[in-house]
């Protein structure tokens, strides 16, 4: 049964810092790892997705690697704004997508 | 385009009864996923729909049930409410054949109150 696992589970940052969210999962045989975002009391916003034969994949300041044999997955978000406020999950799966518990960032005006 | 969308987004039943929620996917999509999402245990995949066929189901008792319609539109239905059913149902839709190999496209949810 695959396992994820999201670290740290609580962020609070300065604006302008940059960081790094982590996804670790049990079972390396997935299609793909998807990073969501997710605002308080909303549905997920589709941030990422990262094939499995791809290393890393962008969208502007965000930036997602994919270390499938080691079951490792991060999500770097550069000079972090207070509009970055919000649950960061990760996905993966074969067929169903089993989601981490989601990492609670705060950026700090 | 428009999003994904459910209704109703808001649902207060009591112990015992039933509800049925819905989802519309984007113009497109043919694959319908289904998540519970509660503090506790985050998210759980409930079931999967391409044409009308149910392809996967998540560990949640026969109490949860859905359907697929030809025009992709989906309801899932939860009979004999209990407490525990309390929680935020999310539909997502993919426009592929597998709902792990596309961006999956959320909808806002249904919040579920059972009391």
């Amino acid at each position: 049964k695959q396992e994820v696992t999201q670290i740290p589970a609580a962020l609070s940052v300065p604006e302008g810092e940059n960081l790094v969210l982590n996804c670790s999962f049990t079972d390396s045989a997935i299609y793909n790892l998807q990073w969501f975002r997710q605002d308080p009391g909303k549905g997920l916003t589709s941030l990422l997705l990262i094939q499995s034969s791809q290393r890393e994949q962008t969208s502007g300041r965000l930036n997602a690697s994919l270390d499938k044999s080691s079951g490792r997955s991060t999500l770097y978000i550069a000079a972090s704004q207070p509009g970055d406020s919000a649950t960061y999950l990760c996905a993966v799966g074969i067929w169903q997508l089993t989601f981490g518990s989601g990492t609670q960032l705060t950026v700090l005006p | 385009k428009a999003g994904v969308t459910q209704t109703p987004r808001y649902l207060i039943k009591t112990r015992g009864q039933q509800v049925t929620l819905s989802c519309s996917p984007i113009s497109g999509h043919r694959s319908v996923s289904w998540y519970q999402q509660t503090p506790g245990q985050g998210l759980q995949f409930l079931f999967e729909y391409f044409s009308e066929t149910q392809r996967n189901k998540g560990n949640f008792p026969g109490r949860f049930s859905g359907r697929q319609f030809s025009n992709s539109r989906s309801e899932m239905n939860v009979s004999t409410l209990e407490l525990g059913d309390s929680a935020l149902y999310l539909c997502a839709s993919s426009w592929g054949d597998r709902p792990d190999t596309d961006t999956q496209y959320f909808g806002p949810g249904t919040r579920l109150t059972v009391l």
